[in-house]
C-alpha cells in the first residue's frame, strides 16, 4: 500500500525566513504534485514533477523531486503571510488517476 | 473556460432524502473525480471516471451513486446518507488520467 509522508504537519513561521516541507512516498512514482489548500476552500494546483531531478519555482516557492529518495520538497524563500494555508503533497496510486495525499502541512506565517 | 464549477456550494439533507451534487467542466477533460474531505483531513479519492466509463470505485457505500452523463458532467447521487458522511466534497478533472487534476469549489455537505 502506497504511504505518503509530509512533514512536518504544523509550521509557524517568521516573516522572511525559509523553511522546507519534506514530502517522502513508499513505493516508486512517476509523478508528484504539489496543491495548496485555503481553509474552506478547494485545491489550487502548484507544481506537477514529473521526473526525477525536476524542480520547479513559482515565486516564494521551489518544488524538487528525487525519486531515488522518493522525496519531494517544497522550500519557502522570505515567507509572506499570504503562504498561510495548508499545503498537501500527493502521489500517483496503484492505478492512473488515484492520487494518495499526504495529511497536508499547516502552514502559519506571522510578522 | 478553464475551471470546474460544482452544484451546490452547500447542502443539508436529512438522512432519508435523496440528493445530487453536480460538477462540470468544459475544458475537454475526459476524466472526473469525486473526492471526499473530512475537516483537517486530506482529500480521499471516491470514484474516477474515464471517457465516460467508472474507472475507479474506492469501495465507496452503495449511498453513493456517481453518474457520468457526458464527457463534460459528473454527478453523485446521494441517498440515506449518515451524519458521518458529512464533509467537502471535490470535484476534480484532467485531461485524461495520467495529467494533472484540477479541483472545483466544492460542495459542503451536512447530514442531519
Amino acid at each position: 500500500e502506497l504511504k505518503v509522508e509530509q512533514n512536518p504537519l504544523f509550521l509557524s513561521m517568521q516573516e522572511g525566513k525559509n523553511y522546507t516541507i519534506y514530502c517522502n512516498y513508499s513505493t516508486t512514482s512517476d509523478r508528484l504534485y504539489w496543491y495548496r489548500q485555503d481553509p474552506g476552500k478547494s485545491l489550487e494546483s502548484l507544481f506537477v514533477l514529473l521526473s526525477n531531478g525536476a524542480v520547479k519555482q513559482e515565486g516564494r516557492l521551489m518544488a524538487s523531486l528525487d525519486t531515488k529518495a522518493r522525496l519531494s520538497t517544497l522550500h519557502i524563500t522570505a515567507a509572506v503571510h499570504d503562504l498561510s494555508a495548508t499545503y498537501f503533497c500527493a502521489v500517483e496510486g496503484r492505478s492512473q488517476g488515484n492520487l494518495i495525499f499526504g495529511k497536508g502541512t499547516k502552514l502559519s506565517v506571522k510578522p | 473556460d478553464t475551471e470546474v464549477t460544482q452544484t451546490p456550494k452547500h447542502l443539508v439533507m436529512g438522512m432519508t432524502n435523496k440528493k445530487s451534487l453536480k460538477c462540470e467542466q468544459h475544458m475537454g477533460h475526459r476524466a472526473m473525480y469525486w473526492y471526499k474531505q473530512k475537516a483537517k483531513k486530506p482529500p480521499e479519492l471516491m470514484f474516477v471516471y474515464s471517457y465516460e466509463k467508472l474507472s475507479i470505485n474506492e469501495s465507496v457505500p452503495s449511498r453513493f451513486s456517481p453518474e457520468c452523463p457526458n464527457s463534460s458532467l459528473l454527478n453523485l447521487h446521494l441517498h440515506a446518507l449518515q451524519p458521518e458522511d458529512s464533509a467537502l466534497y471535490l470535484c476534480a478533472s484532467s485531461q485524461d488520467l495520467w495529467h494533472e487534476q484540477f479541483f472545483g469549489p466544492g460542495t459542503r455537505l451536512t447530514v442531519l
